[in-house]
């Protein structure tokens, strides 16, 4: 059970474009979901929290208006990275936890490698 | 915000040795604390995790402990094997408003050799 399917595993954009990033609850429901962008050879960087039917929460030194999160649905969130420019290249790795579970374990998605020429 | 710092960051070690890694948090109020395995270019995988209410758990040659008081937990990993190889994260909760995030260490890639 819980799994969180993420989509797409890769995209290459040019400089300039917008790019988004599909991650989805398969098995569960999640009022709650955490993007994370990891950089080679290092951690998981906590970006925005995405919360269904209300507006994200981003961490400090995240645009908003760069990386535009929508979470319309329980098991459903998008990110938007706009306008997109070579040093938005990274992996992007979305995850959720069961709704009412509380502080319990975080299922990840299978990450987007995002490159942008 | 919540602090983790994770040593070291590199660690080597025979087949069949144990190895040992080391976080410790800022945040008193966190209250779980998971370890993560990651494979390259792959998504992290929980491979234990503890609460706060718990000094020690043990899954099979995987163990970790927690020392509230002093604000650190470990990972052991016994008789190691080469698919043991990857690398590790600590995390500790955040009490976000929307919800229990994760803030991650920095991780330890774990090289072990036959």
């Amino acid at each position: 059970g819980a799994v969180v399917s993420q989509h797409p595993s890769r995209v290459i954009c040019k400089s300039g474009t917008s790019v988004k990033i599909e991650c989805r609850s398969l098995d569960f429901q999640a009022t709650t979901m955490f993007w994370y962008r990891q950089f080679p050879k290092q951690s998981l960087m906590l970006m925005a929290t995405s919360n269904e039917g209300s507006k994200a929460t981003y961490e400090q030194g995240v645009e908003k208006d760069k990386f535009l999160i929508n979470h319309a649905s329980l098991t459903l969130s998008t990110l938007t990275v706009t306008s997109a420019h070579p040093e938005d290249s990274s992996f992007y790795i979305c995850s959720a936890r069961v709704t009412g579970l509380g502080n319990s374990p975080l299922h990840f998605g299978n990450g987007t490698r995002l490159t942008v020429t | 915000g919540e602090n983790v710092e994770q040593h070291p960051s590199t660690l080597s070690v025979q087949e069949g040795d144990s190895a040992v890694i080391k976080c410790t948090y800022s945040d008193s109020a966190s209250n779980y604390f998971p370890w993560y395995k990651q494979e390259l270019g792959k998504r992290p995988q929980l491979i234990i995790d503890i609460r706060s209410n718990v000094g020690e758990k043990k899954d099979q040659r995987i163990a970790v402990t927690l020392n509230k008081t002093a604000k650190h937990f470990s990972l052991h990993i016994t008789e190691t094997q080469p698919e043991d190889s990857a690398v590790y994260f600590c995390a500790a909760s955040i009490n976000s408003n929307s919800g229990y995030a994760l803030n991650f260490g920095k991780g330890t890639s774990l090289l072990v050799t036959p």
